[in-house]
């Protein structure tokens, strides 16, 4: 157990309704990132964050915002989701040896 | 820019043989980190192996062990005595510049396939 889950695994929604997946972290980890994942690109950062109210765009972070109020959640919301945003998104925290990161299970959003 | 890259798309291997997964990447900065990720259908990110730029011998952890080749700017996964449970597939990923944050670039990926 990695100590990090999130909800909700699968949900499918439609064209311009706003969606918010939620990360929790139970280990006090500082780094907490969301990626996207689409075959052929691997993943891509969409937001990161390196503490509470602390956090900075990666490299697909359009049409995504984040908020930390506190050290365990980290919440990627989709104000208006677009059917280019159909993904499995992924949380992680960083590891406190090398820096690997450390994965949840993954969100599967599909937006029709 | 920083760029990782994974060419084989897919790979087979018979079951018990080793099987060398291929990354390139692309940096300037003298300072970095090399990480293999395995996703097996089922899903989950797999953490494997970890290479620093400046570790002076090649990574092992367990079967896994990772050929680094600073000049050529490689950072190859070799599996060996493989098992079908390794069919899934293989993610290299780069520390990137401005290692302080943590974030992680990452390949296409690999899809290996293990035959019996």
């Amino acid at each position: 157990d990695a100590g990090i889950t999130q909800s909700p695994r699968h949900k499918v929604t439609e064209t311009g309704t706003p969606v918010t997946l939620r990360c929790h972290q139970t280990e006090n980890h500082r780094y907490m990132y969301w990626y996207r994942q689409d075959p052929g690109h691997g993943l891509r950062l969409i937001h990161y964050s390196y503490g509470v109210k602390d956090t900075d765009k990666g490299e697909v972070s359009d049409g995504y915002s984040v908020s930390r109020s506190k050290t365990e959640d980290f919440l990627l919301t989709l104000e208006s989701a677009t059917s280019s945003q159909t993904s499995v998104y992924f949380c992680a925290f960083r590891g406190q040896n090398t820096g690997e990161l450390f994965f949840g299970e993954g969100s599967r959003l599909t937006v029709l | 820019a920083q760029k990782i890259t994974q060419t084989q798309p897919g790979m087979f291997v018979q079951e018990k043989e080793a099987v060398t997964l291929d990354c390139t990447y692309d940096t300037s900065d003298p300072s970095y980190g090399l990480f293999w990720y395995k996703q097996p259908s089922s899903g989950e990110m797999i953490f494997l192996i970890y290479q620093g730029s400046y570790d002076q011998q090649n990574a092992t952890e367990g079967r896994y062990s990772l050929n680094f080749q600073k000049a050529r700017k490689s950072a190859n996964l070799v599996i060996s005595a493989s098992q079908l449970g390794d069919s899934a597939m293989y993610f290299c990923a780069m520390r990137e510049k401005g290692g302080n944050t943590g974030k992680l670039i990452f390949g296409q990926g690999t899809t290996l396939q293990v035959k019996p």
